[in-house]
């Protein structure tokens, strides 16, 4: 199946601080990726979708000047975590669609544990 | 109303015995179901898709019936490394976007 990397896969910063996760399809294209959290026992929840050179579509209650999202290739999207807070501490996964004909699979990223202290 | 419903479990099942799980969906233009499994910390991964005449897999067979609008999976002759997270998830036909139930968490018992 295809691959999708995420990195990194932990990371803690302090409070304030900024952090970058990147989003690659290894070995297909994606026009499109998703944002997804995942906060403990909890369903993953979708934050945004990256459409590759154009602006990323966010999921009400997403405050896209804190989550910001570049795709600026077919294989890399990135999410980046501004000001973050201990709040933001989370599961952060990835996806991208690969398509095939009419169908289409959704693969997921290994995804990016953060810490906020 | 969630969009989609599972039952949390925890599910105890011993080893070698037949297990089933419902999810109900609240978007009647739904057109694609998948049962995806996460492990502990891990992402999730594709199980299997659902189809309208329901499908089978080995040990896993899903079913999906539209008038009632749900889901099930059944998994046969179980092992201790189906014990995960069994997530029903849902997209609308046209739109790549998913959504995710909470979850059923499935343990298998030596």
């Amino acid at each position: 199946g295809a691959v999708v990397s995420q990195h990194p896969s932990r990371v803690i910063c302090k409070s304030g601080t900024s952090v970058k996760i990147e989003c690659r399809s290894l070995d297909f294209q994606a026009t499109t990726m998703f944002w997804y959290r995942q906060f403990p026992k909890q369903s993953l929840m979708l934050m945004a979708t990256s459409n590759e050179g154009s602006k990323a579509t966010y999921e009400q209650g997403v405050e896209k000047d804190k989550f910001l999202i570049n795709h600026a290739s077919l294989t890399l999207s990135t999410l980046t975590v501004t000001s973050a807070h201990p709040e933001d501490s989370s599961f952060y996964i990835c996806s991208a669609i690969q398509i095939a004909g009419e169908s289409y699979e959704q693969y997921f990223g290994p995804g990016t544990r953060l810490t906020v202290t | 109303r969630k969009e989609v419903e599972q039952d949390p479990g925890p599910f105890n099942v011993p080893e070698g015995a037949t297990v089933a799980f419902n999810c109900t969906y609240s978007n009647s233009a739904s057109q694609s179901f998948f049962w995806y499994r996460q492990d502990c910390r891990k992402e999730p991964k594709l199980l299997m898709s659902v189809y309208s005449s329901g499908n089978e897999d080995g040990r896993f067979t899903a079913q999906l019936n539209r008038a009632s609008q749900y889901i099930s999976l059944l998994i046969r002759d179980s092992k201790l490394s189906d014990s995960a997270t069994y997530l029903c998830v849902v997209g609308v036909f046209g739109n790549e976007k998913l959504t995710f139930g909470t979850g059923t968490r499935l343990t298998i018992i030596p």
